[in-house]
């Protein structure tokens, strides 16, 4: 079993959607990060959370450290949100860059 | 603010040949990563570096892999002699500290490696 699990691993929405993609956890953590990876390009950081919520535009991130899961939220989505999103976790002890990553969710956005 | 400055951006070489990928982090970044990302898996990280001294390279296949960050700026990864399966995106990343909270990672867009 994987230490990050991400659901759905695909996901097609039509444009306007209110989309949700979910991240779990099996280890501790000091930080989950939500990624987003467009095709032929790296990849862009777009939340760091330890707890409780962020916000970025329509963009919404939410963590549960006790139930250890996380979901990101797009609101009226839009075709150029067509990308991989992922969800890494840096844990506890070792080194600092050793994220621990989900093997993403490639979401579509239909226009 | 300058981003992450990686090249080339794509190689194609054939199997048994060197290839070689420079990062250019963040200025002022003091850890820089490079990580490598599999079609179709998350990255796993290679190599990090806190200024010119190495952190963590225990995933680092060092019979093949090599990286150096000479003067705790820019950095080098080295594959000699590469192999089909190290075709993949090489990933380069800085962060002023490390992963910990506050400390977000920046990325680069990365550098696709196929070995044929």
């Amino acid at each position: 079993k994987n230490e990050v699990e991400q659901s759905p691993q695909n996901l097609t929405a039509q444009e306007g959607e209110f989309i949700t993609i979910n991240c779990s956890y099996s280890v501790g953590i000091s930080a989950l990060h939500w990624l987003q990876q467009h095709p032929g390009g790296g990849i862009v950081s777009l939340f760091m959370l330890s707890s409780g919520k962020k916000k970025h535009g329509r963009l919404i991130a939410t963590i549960n450290i006790q139930e250890k899961h996380s979901s990101l939220h797009i609101t009226a989505s839009h075709p150029r949100d067509s990308a991989v999103y992922i969800c890494a976790v840096s844990g506890y002890g070792g080194s600092q860059g050793n994220l621990i990553f989900g093997k993403g969710t490639k979401l579509s956005v239909k226009p | 603010e300058a981003g992450v400055a990686q090249s080339p951006r794509y190689k194609i070489i054939e199997k048994r040949q060197s290839v070689a990928f420079w990062c250019n982090p963040i200025s002022g970044h003091a850890t820089l990563y490079w990580y490598q990302q599999i079609l179709g898996q998350g990255p796993k990280l290679l190599i990090q570096f806190q200024n010119n001294g190495v952190v963590d390279d225990s995933q680092l296949p060092k019979d093949r892999f090599s990286a150096e960050r000479l003067k705790g700026v820019d950095s080098t990864l080295k594959i000699q002699p590469a192999k089909l399966e190290d075709s993949a995106v090489y990933l380069c990343a800085s962060s002023p500290r490390g992963a910990l909270s506050g400390n977000t990672i920046y990325f680069g867009e990365g550098s696709w490696l196929t070995v044929v």
